[in-house]
């Protein structure tokens, strides 16, 4: 089955500062690669997602690479403000007989230091 | 539209109790997955449902846990016997209808505490 690594587990980024979390998989038939941010007891929500035919997304602050060829993709955050400290995941999905399979990654604890 | 339900939000059973979580999809979306979350670790997938059906468990421990999506009402994860190691956040997520690789919306997870 399809395996996610995800780096590093933790970031600690001075504000105003980028983050860049790395995520690498298995299976070349993954076609979609959310991004989903987590604050603390609260739900995972999807912040930004990339699909295969694409190599790089942007949306505002936050912006998604993709290497389809090394299997690896990134989450890039710019300007970095206390707000953004939250466990950050990656994940990778594949269309399985009618029906997406999501893989995700260990996560990412993003500490924002004022 | 009210989201993905989950409920109940936090749950306390004693070991060798039954475990019963519940999750109410976003309306219009038949897909609904559970994942259980560890402290200090990441998502992992446990089953896949659509109405009526058990489309992929292999994530699911083989005994004491069962899951469903009846025709009406929410699905329902179910844990027989809880054990301490059962102690985790459980997530559902739910995605509508269709081939097309999608956003899942999660739930507020159900905080399962075996004391």
């Amino acid at each position: 089955g399809e395996n996610v690594e995800q780096h590093p587990s933790t970031l600690s980024v001075q504000e105003g500062d980028s983050a860049v979390i790395k995520c690498t998989y298995s299976d070349s038939a993954s076609n979609y690669f959310p991004w989903y941010k987590q604050e603390l007891g609260k739900r995972p929500q999807l912040i930004i997602d990339i699909r295969s035919n694409v190599g790089e997304k942007k949306d505002q602050r936050i912006a998604v690479t993709l290497n389809k060829t090394a299997k690896h993709f990134s989450l890039h955050i710019t300007e970095t403000q206390p707000e953004d400290s939250a466990v950050y995941f990656c994940a990778a999905s594949i269309q399985s007989g009618g029906y997406q399979k999501v893989t995700f990654g260990i996560g990412t604890k993003l500490q924002v230091i004022p | 539209n009210a989201g993905v339900m989950q409920n109940p939000r936090h749950l306390v059973r004693r070991r060798g109790q039954e475990a019963r979580l519940r999750c109410s999809p976003m309306k219009g979306h038949s897909h609904v997955y559970w994942y259980r979350q560890l402290p200090e670790e990441g998502l992992k997938f446990m089953v896949y449902l659509q109405k009526e059906n058990i489309i992929d468990e292999s994530g699911m421990p083989k005994e004491r846990f069962s899951a469903e999506f009846p025709k009406e009402g929410p699905s329902i994860l179910r844990i027989q016997q809880v054990v301490r190691g059962d102690s985790a956040a459980y997530f559902c997520a739910s995605s509508p209808p269709g081939t097309r690789n999608t956003e899942a919306f999660f739930g507020q997870g159900t905080r399962l505490t075996v004391v």
